[in-house]
């Protein structure tokens, strides 16, 4: 159980373009997902959370109309980076609140990695 | 401020031997706390998660939690070079947030 997946794996696409991230709860319902960056070799970086039928609410320092996020189903977050840029490029996480096992825990899911060219 | 410290690394074990890898947290207010194990160019996956001061197993794995100390460990046991990643500490402050340290990495030679 508490399986997420990510979709797409990887995208490379061309500066200024926008590039949409879907996050995916396969076999629970989430009524909170998060979204994470990864540069190479540092840590996790929260970007937002995500909550189903409301706006998210995004960490300090993160643009909120460059990463566009909606939660339209308990199962469903999507990620939209728009005007992508070089600086853009990352590993995007997502994950997915769940208290399947007793205790909120976020599972996560397999990421996507951006290139932006 | 609040923080999650872990040691870099890497922490190098041969195999089969106990791996033993540390995190201390600043909240005292912290309610539960998670490990999550990170293969290079991988997503996290959670290995556990504990809440309760004491021990809690799981196969060769065990958590270990002082909130006094306002520390908590993770042990790995038998340890295999399958095992070889960057192992994530994080502590949920509650509303589901959590707040992670930058992890350890862990090397196991066979």
């Amino acid at each position: 159980g508490a399986v997420v997946s990510q979709h797409p794996s990887w995208v490379i696409c061309k500066s200024g373009t926008s590039v949409k991230i879907e996050c995916r709860s396969l076999d629970f319902q989430a009524t909170t997902m998060f979204w994470y960056r990864q540069f190479p070799k540092q840590s996790l970086m929260l970007m937002a959370t995500s909550n189903e039928g409301s706006k998210a609410t995004y960490e300090q320092g993160v643009e909120k109309d460059k990463f566009l996020i909606n939660h339209a189903s308990l199962t469903l977050s999507t990620l939209t980076v728009t005007s992508a840029h070089p600086e853009d490029s990352s590993f995007y996480i997502c994950s997915a609140l769940s208290g399947l096992a007793g205790s909120d825990t976020q599972y996560f899911g397999p990421g996507t990695r951006l290139t932006v060219l | 401020q609040k923080e999650v410290e872990q040691n870099s690394g890497p922490l190098s074990v041969p195999e089969g031997a106990i791996a033993s890898l540390n995190c201390t947290y600043s909240d005292r207010g912290s309610q539960s706390f998670f490990w999550y194990r990170q293969y290079s160019g991988k997503s996290p996956e959670l290995i556990m998660f504990i809440y309760s001061n004491g021990d809690k197993e799981d196969g060769r794995f065990t958590a270990q939690l002082n909130k006094a100390s306002q520390y908590v460990s993770l042990l790995i046991r038998d340890s295999q070079p399958s095992d070889s990643a960057t192992y994530l500490c994080a502590v949920n402050e509650g509303y589901s947030t959590l707040t992670f340290g930058k992890g350890t990495m862990l090397l196991v030679s066979p």
